[in-house]
């Protein structure tokens, strides 16, 4: 069973306010990625990193940042959040090799107010 | 540049008849492929993927897809919907299994009773 996490499911927060979305992965995975959706539309990369100290842009400019300094961890942040952020955040992982597919989080649902 | 087309945005379906679901991609070389399934307000989980091989794959829940090179289509099938099968379906495309995917915009599936 694959298992990763993300926390909080559900966040709702005032305008200026620094927030911090979680997502942690048991798996082992050395890729983890970060995709936006906003409802009803399609999800779109905007962060990645293949290990550990190793953080790209996705194909979708975003004001958030991310780090990776354990492999199982990769948060992401938004130093000062704005109603234009509001949206799905999905995280998700993959491992290396031929075979293997990326497994996603339940989601935080992101509402700035 | 790689990218999904999911013609159909909403699809509407009495349950236990025949639902497909289409999807064409763009990209240069041999495309590793998948299709998921999400719920309201959940993450996405992986009904099936094509990487090589037979062109027909077999998934979760039922479902099945058929990879057409020569149409650039990954077409999903289930020959008789139920009404959990209600929900949104993407179509991935992805340079290898383990690497970033591009996503459709969608097809979202309501089962009538």
């Amino acid at each position: 069973e694959a298992d990763i996490y993300q926390t909080p499911r559900y966040l709702v927060i005032g305008t200026g306010k620094k927030i911090t979305l979680e997502c942690s992965q048991t798996m082992g995975h050395d890729k983890m990625y970060w995709y936006q959706q906003d409802p009803g539309m399609e999800l779109h990369l905007i962060h990645y990193s293949y290990g550990v100290n190793s953080t790209e842009k996705g194909d979708l400019s975003s004001e958030s940042t991310v780090s990776r300094i354990r492999t199982e961890h990769f948060p992401l942040t938004l130093e000062s959040a704005r109603p234009s952020h509001t949206s799905q955040y999905l995280c998700a992982s993959s491992g290396i090799g031929r075979n293997t597919e990326a497994f996603f989080g339940q989601g935080t649902r992101l509402t700035v107010v | 540049a790689q990218s999904v087309t999911q013609p159909d945005i909403h699809i509407t379906v009495s349950e236990g008849a025949s639902l497909e679901l289409r999807c064409n991609y763009s990209y240069g070389a041999t495309p590793y492929l998948f299709w998921y399934v999400q719920s309201p307000g959940q993450g996405l989980q992986l009904l099936l993927k094509y990487f090589s091989g037979d062109t027909l794959v077999q998934g979760i829940k039922g479902f099945e897809a058929e990879f057409k090179r020569s149409q650039s289509s990954f077409n999903l099938r289930k020959p008789s919907v139920h009404w959990s099968d209600a929900a949104e379906y993407f179509c991935a495309v992805g340079a290898a299994a383990g690497n970033k995917l591009t996503f459709g915009g969608g097809t979202r599936v309501l089962v009538k009773p």
